[in-house]
This record gives structure tokens, C-alpha cells and sequence, in this order.
């Protein structure tokens, strides 16, 4: 019964190629995340929805396109994609609707190779 | 957003208290320090939060000084399994949405039998 969930685990594919990434999350929370984690171990936020609506655009390339079809899920979809693109992507959750809404919950992760 | 500025490695040993200071100089008034967790191959798991003086949960405890210029991350009788990545954060818990969790470069603890 996994809170944040993200499908594929691992993903490999070659330059150019689109490829999307899912998540989706059951614990009724109304804010999800993107974020990447570079070789280096440095997480980075890419983009930020509350209640299907963008409200954190990081400096991400266009390639990168986020879709909300419902608050529960947040799917990120990448066009032609590059050597630089190879990351851990991770999916997150939170309320901000409580108090403190800096709690978030990450998925397992999404490790892409791009060969 | 507050930056924050934690040691990048601490090694330890099975049944020891672990501290892990970070400095966190420009925090503001509004501002939270919440600690995450990272294990290998694994998103990062939140921690604990606080705000002032001492928080204590089942997993650490937090110490926070008046100033709260910096905070210090206690692990108590720290196992094998304890052996991850550390993250201090500092930012606005009562911001309505839009929190950026911006994560430094964390502490990399490794627990020695």
C-alpha cells in the first residue's frame, strides 16, 4: 500500500526518444513534486502542483512537460531526450493545507539512463 | 531561502549518539527546520521538524538554540541500518503552497559495526 508511487523503477533508452515517467499518490494530498537527483546527489526541485495547477516552474527545459490529470497523480513527460537528462527522478507529495506542509512524502524514485 | 550548511561526512559506530549540526545563519522569522532521511536507492523520508529549543520524536531529537542560527540533529544509539544521507532544510512551514524543500548537499553518515 505505497503512499507515493512511481512507475518505471528504472528506465533506459536512447537519445532522442520520448519517454514519461508516472506517479501517482493516495494519501489525499493536494500538492505534488517533481524533483531530480544528479549524479552528484543533489536534489533539485523541478516543478511544483497544487490541486492540478502549476505553481513552482523551475529553470527546466522545455523538453520537460508536466501533466496533472487529477490532484492524485503527476506525470512527467520528456521529448528528445539527452545524455544530461541521465538522473534519479523522484515524485513527492505534501498538504499544505496543515500547518506545516514542509513534510513530504517521495516515491521510490525513477532512475533513467539515457544511452 | 535560508541556505544551510551541514558537515558533508560523519562516520560512527553501532550504539552511538550521532549529532549532526548545520548552520543555518539567514533563517527567517516564518521559517521551519525540518531534517530528511536518505537511503540508498530510496526517496527521502522526513525526519523530524521544529521550530525552537527541543523536538523529540521516536526517530531523534532536534535542539534548536535561541538564536536558531543553526540546529543539531540527534540520533541516539545509532545501528547499521542508520547509515544514510541527512538532510537539513529551512523554510516557510506555514506557506500556503509552493514550498520548494530546497535541499543542500547533506551529511552522509556511515554506521561502523
Amino acid at each position: 500500500d505505497t503512499a507515493v508511487s512511481q512507475t518505471p523503477k528504472y528506465l533506459v533508452t536512447q537519445m532522442g526518444n520520448d519517454k514519461s515517467i508516472k506517479c501517482e499518490q493516495n494519501l489525499g494530498h493536494d500538492t505534488m513534486y517533481w524533483y531530480k537527483q544528479d549524479s552528484k546527489k543533489f536534489l533539485k526541485i523541478m516543478f511544483s502542483y497544487n490541486n492540478k495547477e502549476l505553481i513552482i516552474n523551475e529553470t527546466v527545459p522545455n523538453r520537460f512537460s508536466p501533466k496533472s490529470p487529477d490532484k492524485a497523480h503527476l506525470n512527467l513527460h520528456i521529448n528528445s531526450l539527452e545524455l544530461g537528462d541521465s538522473a534519479v527522478y523522484f515524485c513527492a507529495s505534501s498538504h499544505p493545507g496543515q500547518a506545516l506542509n514542509t513534510e513530504a512524502f517521495f516515491g521510490q524514485g525513477t532512475r533513467l539512463t539515457v544511452v | 531561502l535560508a541556505k544551510t550548511t551541514q558537515p558533508i561526512s560523519m562516520d560512527s559506530y553501532e550504539g552511538q549518539e550521532v549529532n549532526i549540526t548545520c548552520s543555518h545563519n539567514n533563517i527567517a522569522t516564518n521559517d521551519y527546520i525540518t531534517w530528511y532521511q536518505q537511503f540508498p536507492s530510496q526517496g527521502p523520508r522526513f525526519i523530524i521538524q521544529g521550530y525552537k529549543t527541543k523536538v523529540t520524536n521516536e526517530v531523534a531529537s532536534l535542539f534548536i538554540p535561541a538564536d536558531r542560527k543553526s540546529s543539531t540533529l540527534s540520533l541516539p544509539r545509532v545501528s547499521l541500518s542508520d547509515t544514510a544521507v541527512y538532510y537539513c532544510l529551512v523554510g516557510d512551514g506555514n506557506k500556503a503552497a509552493g514550498n520548494k524543500l530546497t535541499f543542500g548537499g547533506g551529511t552522509r553518515v556511515l554506521v561502523k559495526p
